[in-house]
């Protein structure tokens, strides 16, 4: 079967200082992925979707960029964060048309 | 602009009765919808889908139902438990760009009294 994971669970950052967040996918070859972002008590955002090894596709301008170095690792960075970049970030992949949710990671920016 | 909607944000049902969850969606073009369960501080699961040519779909003690004519979809969840307390998201998809794309409500909170 599947399976999804992100790291860190929880981060707490500085404004100003770089990000990394990891997604890896187990269990599929070849996966869409996706990341999202969702603000308290909101929706999900869609940031950035990939269809394979170094496509990236960006949805909203932003401070953020994603990378897709190997089929089934995902990762999402910033040279600086900001403040408003705080939130609870949702890897996802699909083969198909659903999409299975990772179990996020929760940023702090202070 | 179109978008994926809930009437009601919070919902509170008693132990053992039936809950209904409605969504709202503004293109008709979607052709394939989903409903997730969130729990606080997890990421989303899939609960159940449903394509635009069938008007219902059952699972385990839930039920999509579809109404085209109206855009209009909703998730009954039988006898509902302290466990299906949380946040209910709907989900429409639309394939663009190479992938299919989805477009998520706001959730509705679901409170299961004692």
């Amino acid at each position: 079967s599947q399976t999804i994971h992100q790291w860190p669970a929880t981060l707490v950052q500085p404004v100003g200082s770089p990000l990394s967040l990891e997604c890896t996918v187990e269990g599929t070859s070849n996966p869409n992925l996706y990341w999202y972002r969702q603000a308290a008590g909101r929706g999900l955002q869609l940031l950035f979707y990939s269809v394979g090894i170094g496509q990236i596709s960006s949805e909203v301008p932003q401070n953020l960029s994603a990378s897709r170095p190997q089929d089934r690792q995902f990762i999402l960075s910033s040279k600086k964060l900001l403040l408003s970049d705080s939130g609870f970030y949702l890897c996802a992949w699909s083969w198909g048309e659903t999409q299975y949710f990772g179990p996020g990671t929760r940023l702090l920016v202070l | 602009g179109e978008s994926v909607g809930l009437h009601l944000p919070t919902l509170s049902v008693q132990e053992g009765d039936n809950s209904i969850i409605n969504c709202a969606y503004s293109n008709s073009a979607s052709d394939y919808f989903i409903w997730y369960k969130q729990e606080s501080g997890k990421g989303p699961q899939f609960i159940i889908d449903i394509r635009s040519n069938m008007d219902k779909r059952q699972g385990q003690r839930v039920t999509v139902l579809l109404n085209k004519t109206v855009k209009h979809l909703s998730l009954q969840i039988a006898a509902t438990q302290p466990g299906d307390s949380a946040v209910y998201f709907c989900a429409e998809s639309r394939y663009t760009s190479g992938t299919y794309k989805y477009i998520f409500g706001t959730g509705t909170r679901l409170k299961v009294l004692a």
